[in-house]
């Protein structure tokens, strides 16, 4: 079966340092693989998303992450976190594209001043 | 364009009655997920519509969960009667249907919070 670990429930990092969320899956194939993120009161939003191709992926508000097809991992990274980057981040993997998403259980992100 | 809408927002419940929850999706979405996160765990699949019908409902924990799409627009899922362990965040997502040519990508409300009491 499908599964996705985040092994970090907390982190804290201070504003302009860099950052990287680890997450690992445990698939069969190479899986669709997702980063969203919650702020308070929102809805998930996708940061980025891996189909295929490049395994460097750019997303939005200056997050990237790489797909490491020998370590089933897809870290997600910001060179330089600003304080509204605070909130929960999520990776998630589909079988296909439509498919059901399977998430991991999240990493909360404090940014201290 | 407005995004998937979720209401109520919150809904807190006695336990053995009945709640129903909303979601309306991304208009010309046929793609429509339910999701659900109980506290401190992870966010669980529980049924995906295609249009009105269900295309997979593996993730659904019993038969107080009734989950319906009328016409393929909005859906409801209705739990009844309510028990204290169904409490969490409810989320729908909505997607394209990926033949139209587009990457299909989950687009999540703001979810339901769902208290049991």
């Amino acid at each position: 079966a499908q599964s996705v670990t985040q092994p970090d429930i907390h982190i804290t990092v201070s504003e302009g340092a860099s950052l990287e969320l680890r997450c690992n899956y445990s698939y069969g194939a190479t899986p669709y693989l997702f980063w969203y993120v919650q702020s308070p009161g929102q809805g998930l939003q996708l940061l980025l998303k891996y189909f295929s191709g490049d395994t460097l992926v750019q997303g939005i508000k200056g997050f990237e992450a790489e797909f490491k097809r020998s370590q089933s991992s897809f870290n997600l990274r910001k060179p330089s976190v600003h304080w509204s980057d605070a909130a929960e981040y999520f990776c998630a993997v589909a079988r296909s594209q439509g498919g059901k998403l399977i998430f991991g259980q999240g990493t909360e992100l404090s940014v201290k001043p | 364009e407005a995004g998937v809408t979720q209401f109520p927002s919150h809904s807190v419940i006695e336990k053995g009655q009945t709640v129903t929850l909303r979601c309306d999706p991304i208009s010309g979405h046929d793609n429509l997920y339910w999701y659900r996160r109980v506290m401190g765990k992870e966010i669980k699949f529980l049924l995906h519509f295609v249009k009105e019908s269900k295309q997979d409902e593996s993730g659904m924990p019993n038969n107080r969960f009734l989950a319906e799409r009328t016409g393929g627009t909005y859906s409801t899922l209705k739990v009844q009667p309510a028990e204290l362990e169904d409490s969490g965040v409810y989320f729908c997502a909505s997607s394209q249907d990926r033949l139209a040519g587009v990457a299909n990508i989950q687009y999540f409300g703001a979810g339901t919070r769902l208290s049991v009491l």
